[in-house]
């Protein structure tokens, strides 16, 4: 059974703080990640994705990735209130239907 | 990014009723597409996997004669929920990804009630 473990919070952090999103999976073979951002009643909307160790930057968002942990995070910096909203991490398996696990989401609120 | 668009957004429908729900990809050809149920305040839950041109596969614990899902090309799946009961009122929403974005792309959802 793959899992995909997310803190589900809320983690509640000032604005104009770093807000730090972190998840952990259990298939080693796992090669694709991706943070969705999902505000409440409306779907999930892609963020980022990473495929290799480190670190990737995109604006004020920054996914990183440690396959020898089994670790992916999310970093907000400068958060404003409109990034409160549940963050999702996802697992790509290889092959097959190219199905991915989600976890269960951290509630991000930032406080004006 | 990829569009992902999803008819109608919202349907109330009476019980016993059947239920019709499209999922298109409007840019691109969608190899896969994927439908999941979201209670409030719950995580997505994925009720099957559907290729264009195949037979869905359902997830453990969706009843395949309950919920229908045809990809019948490469632009357009759709889910029937079959005799729609209250306990079947939830937020469906599709996916879709294809050989060019190794990404899920989501449609923005439909909200169905069922009285």
């Amino acid at each position: 059974q793959k899992e995909v473990e997310q803190n589900s919070g809320p983690l509640s952090v000032p604005e104009g703080a770093i807000a730090s999103l972190n998840c952990t999976y259990s298939d080693r073979v796992s090669q694709s990640f991706f943070w969705y951002r999902q505000y409440s009643g409306k779907s999930p909307e892609l963020i980022m994705s990473i495929y290799s160790n480190g670190d990737k930057e995109d604006g004020r968002f920054t996914a990183q990735l440690n396959k020898a942990s089994q670790y992916v995070s999310l970093l907000i910096r400068d958060s404003q209130p409109s990034d409160s909203a549940t963050y999702l991490c996802a697992v790509k398996e290889l092959g097959g239907y190219q199905k991915v696990t989600f976890g269960t989401g951290t509630k991000l609120q930032v406080i004006p | 990014g990829a569009v992902v668009s999803q008819h109608p957004s919202r349907v109330i429908c009476k019980s016993g009723t059947s239920v019709k729900i499209e999922c298109r990809s409007l840019d691109f050809q969608a190899t896969t597409m994927f439908w999941y149920r979201q209670f409030p305040k719950k995580s997505l839950m994925l009720m099957a996997t559907s290729n264009e041109g195949s037979k869905a596969t359902y997830e453990q614990g969706v009843e395949k004669d309950k919920f229908l899902i045809n990809h019948a090309s490469l632009t357009l799946s759709t889910l029937t929920v079959t005799s729609a009961h209250p306990e079947d009122s939830s937020f469906y929403i599709c996916s879709a990804n294809s050989a060019v974005y190794n990404e899920q792309f989501f449609g923005p959802g439909t909200r169905l009630t069922v009285l």
